[in-house]
């Protein structure tokens, strides 16, 4: 059974930066890509970009360009999400997935990360 | 920017009801287009993908269907378990946004 277990909730200042973690059991990141979608407090989901496990390619969210970074090591079949410059709209839970290289389809999810950007 | 647009917004119906919900695209996505159910406090769970295949263990009162821009979510009779919120997202290419949601809620 897959299971992506992501780090634990983080209070941020506005302009410091965030790293959240998810990290897979066994190799269930080998050749799927990892995406990252967030939800701010009772909005919708956003997705924020992807990273091939395999490749390290990415693709990311256009109004994200510039402050977010996506990485894998696989070695611990841990992904990782580096948003910076932080604002206060960027307050939200913040969850990994796994996606399919084919069909995209997000299969398995992580719990959840909240991150919280207040002054 | 391509973008997703689901209708209705909201909606009220009782258990035992067909529900349906729609999804548009605003270019052309093949069948490239998945759906996602979630409820308050919880990760979303993939329900449909490919515009029409059903997730391994997912009901089979859920079905869906379209290509190109327009696309459908039907769930035949209502559970009580369904009420949630769903969502449509664009699977292929870059970038893969998802539409705003539909919730569904207990008339």
């Amino acid at each position: 059974q897959v299971q992506l277990v992501q780090s634990g909730a983080e209070v941020k200042k506005p302009g410091a930066s965030v790293k959240v973690s998810c990290r897979a059991s066994g190799n269930a990141f080998i050749n799927y890509y990892v995406t990252w979608v967030r939800q701010a407090p009772g909005q919708g989901l956003e997705w924020m970009g992807w990273i091939s496990a395999n490749t390290g390619d990415t693709s990311y969210a256009q109004k994200l360009q510039g402050r977010l970074t996506m990485t894998t090591d696989t070695s611990t079949n841990t992904a990782y999400m580096e948003l910076r410059s932080l604002r206060s709209d960027d307050t939200a839970v913040y969850y990994c997935a796994r996606a399919s290289s084919l069909t995209g389809d997000l299969d398995y999810w992580g719990q959840g990360t909240l991150v919280t950007v207040s002054s | 920017d391509m973008q997703m647009t689901q209708s209705p917004s909201s909606l009220s119906a009782s258990v035992g009801d067909r529900v349906t919900i729609t999804c548009r695209a605003s270019v052309n996505i093949n069948s490239c287009l998945n759906w996602y159910q979630q409820k308050p406090g919880k990760a979303p769970k993939l329900l449909i993908y490919a515009a029409s295949r059903l997730q391994s263990g997912v009901p089979s009162r859920f079905s869906a269907s379209g290509s190109g821009t327009d696309f459908t979510l039907t769930i035949t009779s209502l559970q009580p378990e369904d009420f949630a919120t769903y969502y449509c997202q664009q699977s292929c290419g870059r970038p893969r946004p998802f539409g705003q949601g539909t919730k569904v809620e207990i008339k």
